[in-house]
């Protein structure tokens, strides 16, 4: 069972936005702005999409948003593209124990 | 360009032992943290460990604690893990990650926007 949850899978038309919740506690997304995002596609390594609850590193198309409420962080992709079709992990720093945490990972569907 | 090449993963029986190694290029290393994040076949990400750029502090999921050693050694820009007493649930993909810089800081809890390949670790029982 992973630190964060996260549902197992979403699905979107493309055009539409769909939204990814990551809920964890007030030890870790509750108390951190080092909350992460990434995508990875089958056989691939993870890339970084969203770094401290809402930035995106350069090169990250604006499609791509975070968001945190309480112990909720969430990511929104906008215009769905057939390429956004692939797997999606939160990550959080736990600073009551100086740990780093992943969600157990999203799968998302563009139909 | 940032670019980071782990090794040294492999079968091996349940109790053994294996070090991995990732060979670093393309950016000052010691100014970084480093980071193994794993991944069980079909399952998600998981973070193992964590090393300070300078190698002082370490960082351990409870997992692992006691049982795996992160170290590094700066003069050879290479990144270690020392896994020791292997089960069978340390079967995985193992990458090494450098994590962001900001404002000339870097800390293993940061991002990170660097990625090796991985390297494959089975542990048979």
């Amino acid at each position: 069972q992973s630190a964060l949850t996260q549902p197992a899978s979403v699905s979107g038309s493309p055009g539409q936005s769909i939204t990814i919740s990551c809920t964890g506690t007030s030890s870790d997304i509750g108390a951190s702005n080092y909350v992460s995002w990434y995508q990875q596609h089958p056989g691939k390594a993870p890339k970084l999409l969203i770094f401290d609850v809402s930035n995106r590193p350069s090169g990250v198309s604006d499609r791509f948003s975070g968001s945190k409420s309480g112990n909720t962080a969430s990511l929104t992709i906008s215009g769905l593209q057939a390429e956004d079709e692939s797997d999606y992990y939160c990550s959080s720093y736990r600073s009551s124990s100086s740990l780093v945490v992943f969600g157990g990972g999203t799968k998302l569907t563009v139909l | 360009e940032m670019r980071l090449v782990e090794s040294g993963g492999g079968l091996v029986q349940a109790g053994g032992s294996l070090r991995l190694s990732c060979a670093a290029s393309g950016l000052t290393f010691v100014d970084y943290a480093m980071t193994w994040v794993r991944q069980v076949p079909g399952k998600g990400l998981q973070w193992v460990s964590s090393i300070s750029g300078g190698g002082i502090s370490t960082y351990y999921a409870d997992f692992v604690k006691g049982r795996f050693t992160i170290s590094r050694d700066n003069s050879k820009n290479t990144l270690y893990l020392e896994m020791n007493s292997l089960r069978g649930d340390d079967t995985g993909a193992y990458y090494c990650a450098k994590p962001l810089a900001i404002a000339g800081h870097s800390y293993y809890y940061y991002g990170m926007d660097v990625w090796g390949r991985g390297t494959a670790v089975t542990v048979s029982s």
